[in-house]
């Protein structure tokens, strides 16, 4: 079955660390999108991509860093410098307009990663 | 400054008691408004799309409509099953992102 894969669902970090939380797809959707779900609070969103190779900061990017190298795959990774990382993560993706535009079709959603601190 | 705010915030309903779900949004040129359920500790499920006022959409019990500045989500006669989290999110014709309001968690008790 097609869909988006987030791994590992429950993750826990050392302060100080770096970790990172995997988001494949198999959909053959071009962009690809990372958000962080708080309690009582909407998604937000931390970074996108469009295309591989190429990636854009969403509205909380600070403290986080990603990579598109290849379509199926946009890994994130939380650094140390985020100093608030316990949250849920969820990974989305779609297909991309032909002119570089966002796609006005409908985001799908992986079944996310719970972050918390050691 | 773009903005999505759902009412309520949690809602209870006895099974079969129908109900709506507000969504109201301020944007600068909507692309479109996408409603989606989210169960506990799982990625929200897409429900609808829908771009211009007076569209309706239906699937099983839940019904969306939407006027220039707001949308509904109606549930007609619930069960136990439709107890969710349910999102609403616009998307911004200029930059194409998706803003999300905060959510409403319905519960129907049987």
């Amino acid at each position: 079955d097609g869909g988006i894969t987030q791994s590992p669902k429950y993750l826990f970090r050392k302060e100080g660390q770096n970790v990172t939380l995997s988001c494949e797809q198999n959909l053959n959707h071009d962009a690809m999108y990372w958000y962080r779900q708080d309690p009582g609070q909407g998604l937000r969103l931390i970074y996108y991509s469009q295309i591989v190779n190429d990636f854009q900061k969403g509205d909380i990017a600070e403290g986080y860093s990603v990579s598109r190298e290849k379509k199926e795959s946009f890994p994130l990774t939380v650094t140390s410098a985020q100093k608030n990382p316990t949250a849920f993560y969820l990974c989305a993706s779609t297909v991309r307009r032909a002119h570089a535009e966002l796609s006005n079709q409908p985001q799908h959603f992986g079944d996310g990663t719970r972050l918390s601190i050691l | 400054e773009d903005q999505v705010t759902q009412s309520p915030e949690a809602l209870r309903l006895q099974e079969g008691e129908s109900s709506s779900l507000n969504c109201s949004y301020t944007v600068s040129g909507l692309r479109g408004l996408f409603w989606y359920r989210q169960d506990p500790g799982k990625g929200p499920e897409f429900l609808f799309t829908l771009y211009s006022a007076g569209e309706e959409k239906e699937k099983e019990r839940l019904k969306a409509t939407l006027t220039k500045k707001e949308s509904f989500l109606h549930i007609t006669a619930p069960k136990p099953e439709d107890s969710a989290t349910y999102l609403c999110a616009v998307q911004d014709r200029g930059t194409g992102k998706l803003i999300f309001g905060q959510g409403t968690t319905l519960q129907v008790k049987p």
